[in-house]
């Protein structure tokens, strides 16, 4: 069955140092999300992304955040800056068309900073 | 701004119980999702309910959706320790690509 998948699992980074988390969603979905958690609260929506390019963001997406689709398979997120608020599990997902879809969740990258 | 709650947040239940967590929200929507997550893992889709009066039902779990109320439910029918897990509804927040609100969760644990 077709999966979202996610690479790291687990980073571990010094405040102010960039990372970059990535996502290889359902081949022949159109609609990718960035969403976190951070321990213990619930699900937060980051930014939505059809067509190549930004669909919407939330609040939390600031000006540290991007995301972007380099090639046909990835989708990745990028925070240029990392803070110790960043830490938290990033979820990546995916759904065939949007709205009224269901949204497959990858497995996750937990990040941490220090 | 759309808000979602779910009550109880925390749940213990006897083996063979029946309960139902509730999930309201705040603004108009018929789109409505219900999410499973086991501790360290990802969440899984459990239902998707897309119109007033909707019902869904896989196994032990029956998920409804009432728009005009904004109040989904998900009832357990004769609980067992397996569907110990946080559940999640989420709700579309209105925009074009179907961005997801969630709520904070019920903890459910299920005791023999």
């Amino acid at each position: 069955e077709p999966e979202v998948t996610q690479t790291p699992s687990h980073q571990v980074t010094q405040m102010g140092q960039e990372v970059i988390l990535r996502c290889v969603p359902i081949s022949n979905h159109l609609y990718f999300y960035w969403y976190r958690q951070i321990l213990g609260q619930k699900v937060e929506f980051l930014v939505s992304f059809y067509n190549n390019e930004i669909s919407e963001k939330s609040e939390i997406f600031d000006d540290q955040f991007s995301v972007e689709r380099p090639d046909g398979s990835n989708f990745t997120l990028k925070i240029r800056s990392t803070k110790l608020e960043d830490s938290a599990m990033y979820f990546c997902a995916s759904s065939e068309a949007g709205i009224r879809e269901t949204q497959y969740f990858g497995p996750g990258t937990r990040l941490l900073v220090l | 701004e759309l808000k979602v709650e779910q009550n109880p947040l925390f749940l213990s239940m006897q083996e063979g119980k029946n309960y139902t967590i509730y999930c309201n929200y705040s603004t108009t929507s018929d789109r409505l999702y219900w999410y499973r997550q086991d501790p360290g893992k990802s969440l899984e889709s459990l239902f998707v309910l897309l119109s007033n009066g909707a019902v869904k039902q896989e196994g032990r779990l029956m998920a409804s959706l009432d728009t005009k109320a904004r109040l989904s439910t998900l009832h357990i029918t004769a609980a067992v320790h397996d569907l110990s897990a946080t559940y999640f509804c989420a709700v579309d927040n209105g925009g074009s690509q179907g961005n997801l609100i969630f709520g904070k969760g019920t903890k459910l644990s299920v005791k023999p």
